[in-house]
């Protein structure tokens, strides 16, 4: 079964620290997104993760893939409240014949003034 | 383009009726999905489309749900016989090939 796992599910973290969010794959991909989601809304885009040791940063979030260890991280520096909301990683997998995009779990992430 | 639009936006229903979902993907892009959100979850994969061939149908999903996508443009997702069960977030997104989704702003449905 395909499975894509986040963690920690929750993240409460107070303002100017930094933390990382974890995304693990169970199947091979080579292309991993990561969407934001504000509470009641819909989901938005932040990176596209195209390739092994993929890097993208965006203000205060970076985005990394490593395909080897099936595992993409969301680094989080010197956070702010604004940077409350659930993040979610989706993997791009072939399966059945088919690519199917798999979400994980999310993470809520609070930031605390 | 004004990007992925869904309607209606809240959809507030007796269980037992029926409601249509419909959304419009980018002008361009080949592939629609639709998924299902409910509190505290991922999307959860419910069926997608290349052009207009629905080529994928979860194996989670009953009878009573059916989606459409006639021309290759715009989808319809039905849902027959609603039970609060049904209750959810109703997210469609488009792509183009396999690439970045993008998604619309969801349909919430309350079943009651």
């Amino acid at each position: 079964e395909l499975k894509v796992e986040q963690n920690p599910l929750f993240l409460s973290m107070q303002e100017g620290k930094n933390y990382t969010i974890y995304c693990n794959y169970s199947t091979t991909s080579d292309r991993l997104y990561w969407y934001r989601q504000d509470p009641g809304k819909s989901l938005e885009s932040l990176f596209v993760l195209l390739s092994n040791g993929a890097v993208k940063q965006e203000g205060r979030l970076m985005a990394s893939l490593d395909t080897k260890a099936r595992l993409s991280t969301l680094h989080i520096t010197a956070a702010v409240h604004d940077l409350s909301a659930t993040y979610f990683c989706a993997v791009v997998a072939f399966t059945s014949g088919t690519y199917k995009y798999i979400f994980g779990t999310g993470t809520r992430l609070k930031v605390l003034a | 383009d004004t990007g992925v639009s869904q309607d209606p936006r809240h959809k507030i229903t007796k269980r037992g009726q029926n409601v249509t979902f419909r959304c419009d993907p980018i002008s361009e892009h080949n592939r629609l999905y639709w998924y299902r959100q409910t509190l505290g979850q991922g999307p959860e994969f419910l069926t997608y489309f290349q052009n207009e061939a629905q080529l994928e149908k979860s194996r989670l999903l009953s009878d009573r749900f059916s989606a459409e996508r006639p021309k290759g443009s715009f989808s319809t997702l039905e849902i027959q016989r609603t039970e609060q069960g049904d209750s959810a977030m109703y997210l469609c997104a488009s792509s183009l090939a396999i690439g970045e989704l993008f998604f619309g702003e969801g349909s919430r449905l309350t079943v009651l």
